[in-house]
């Protein structure tokens, strides 16, 4: 079937690096997404990745390997408001054209 | 520019009530989407909208039906509502099929 799975918990200390992985099951696919979204909040889009490699955006990063069924996040010079929860989502190029998310990964910052 | 927006932000239904909830954007974006989000889970799509004039459902559509007013604005109904349509609910849009979507606030629906 078409899933996609995260780790529930990541925590990491403030300054810190941390990466999140998303693993799927199929490969007929655009694109792999992430989204952001703090409690009680709207998921809000960080980065997508439609080729295999590495895109940079300031503190993020996302990776994508197809041969390796495997995306990843992330994330440097942690900040508390850096906490959040990561959700990766797959754009699939079978049947509709709309995001499959992830369970969400909860990533907590300490001091 | 808003957006997208959302109302009611919050409801409380009893068992067998209807309710539409609202969605509109003033992106000009061409798709508009529902998703429903569980605690601790990830959002899950209800039905979407690639273009006015056309809906698709999409992952949970039982229950739920949805209407594409015009190009701004995406309404949600539930016909008659089920303590496991407890839920928040997010409407999204973006300006193709895309992967870049934008969400709304989204509405806090509690059935009882």
């Amino acid at each position: 079937g078409q899933s996609l799975e995260q780790p529930s918990e990541v925590t990491a200390v403030e300054g810190a690096i941390v990466q999140i992985n998303c693993t799927y099951q199929t490969s007929g696919f655009y694109g792999l997404s992430w989204y952001q979204q703090h409690d009680g909040g709207a998921p809000t889009f960080l980065s997508y990745n439609a080729l295999d490699g590495l895109e940079e955006t300031g503190r993020f990063s996302s990776f994508l390997s197809r041969s390796d069924s495997y995306g990843y996040l992330l994330l440097q010079e942690l900040q508390m408001k850096d906490s959040a929860s990561y959700f990766c989502a797959v754009d699939w190029n079978t049947g509709r054209r709309a995001l499959t998310f992830g369970s969400g990964t909860r990533l907590q910052v300490q001091p | 520019n808003a957006g997208v927006t959302q109302t009611p932000k919050f409801q409380v239904l009893k068992t067998g009530q209807s309710m539409t909830l609202q969605c509109a954007q003033d992106m000009n974006h061409n798709s508009m989407y529902w998703y429903r989000q569980d605690p601790g889970m990830g959002l899950r799509l209800i039905y979407y909208s690639a273009s006015e004039g056309t809906t698709d459902k999409g992952e949970v559509p039982n229950g739920y039906n949805v209407s594409r007013l015009n190009k701004r604005e995406f309404s949600l109904r539930l016909e008659s509502a089920a303590p496991s349509q407890t839920s928040v609910y997010f409407c999204a849009s973006s300006v193709g099929t895309s992967y870049e979507q934008y969400f709304g606030p989204g509405t806090r629906l509690t059935v009882t």
